[in-house]
């Protein structure tokens, strides 16, 4: 049972344009939903956060947007570079609950230059 | 300084051997993980342990055996490897429970069964 679904599998985007990545779920008792970015050859790595007290978080050309009413999270990559490309997977844990993060399928993205 | 380490790196083996993984992280961290991620991607986790106790033990085989000496080490012993157990193997720490807490990964490493 997939408890994030996350689209597109993978995205074209030309350089400068918007880059945007949806996910979605189902357990309203998810309160935490972190974005990780994957290189080639390397470890995801946490690029953005957000919690659902909040309706958008910003961090650079990064944004996490948040519907909660519609169990919907999505991200924003404003004037996508070629070093964006990369695999980026959202994913939503529960606090109280144990350690456990779950992860979308990932999307990769690959900026055109 | 390399926050979480693992080694090998590559792992290359035939099918039925026994073959471990180790990892280590520098980062004082209490909570430490480990992660497969096959050919499409998917990442999932399969362990956790939080100051050497075992907390999330995920439906994975038996054969797959998490170890950890010291909070800083969790090593991943796999006994009679399978095909189907290629995939790429990723060490993660976090501070504190890392349900709410960054996981810092470690580099992966590539376990190819022939």
């Amino acid at each position: 049972q997939q408890q994030v679904k996350q689209s597109p599998q993978s995205l074209i985007v030309q350089k400068g344009g918007i880059s945007i990545i949806n996910c979605a779920y189902e357990n309203t008792a998810f309160d935490y939903f972190p974005w990780y970015q994957q290189f080639p050859g390397k470890g995801p790595a946490l690029l953005i956060a957000i919690r659902p007290d909040v309706s958008e978080k910003k961090e650079g050309r990064f944004t996490i947007s948040f519907n909660k009413s519609a169990k919907q999270f999505s991200l924003h990559i404003m004037d996508s570079q070629p070093g964006d490309s990369a695999t980026y997977f959202c994913a939503a844990s529960i606090y109280w609950e144990d350690d456990k993060i779950i992860f979308g399928k990932g999307t990769r993205l690959h900026i055109l230059p | 300084d390399t926050a979480v380490s693992q080694t090998p790196k590559y792992l290359v083996t035939q099918m039925g051997n026994d073959k471990s993984i180790k990892c280590e992280q520098n980062l004082g961290h209490d909570t430490m993980y480990w992660y497969k991620q096959d050919s499409k991607k998917f990442l999932k986790i399969m362990f956790s342990y939080n100051n050497k106790e075992l907390i999330i033990n995920e439906t994975v085989p038996n054969r797959f055996s998490p170890k950890s000496p010291d909070k800083a080490h969790l090593n991943l012993h796999i006994n009679s490897l399978e095909l189907g157990d290629s995939a790429v193997y990723f060490c993660a720490s976090s501070q504190v429970s890392g349900s709410r807490d960054e996981q810092f990964f470690g580099p992966g490493t590539r376990l190819t069964v022939l």
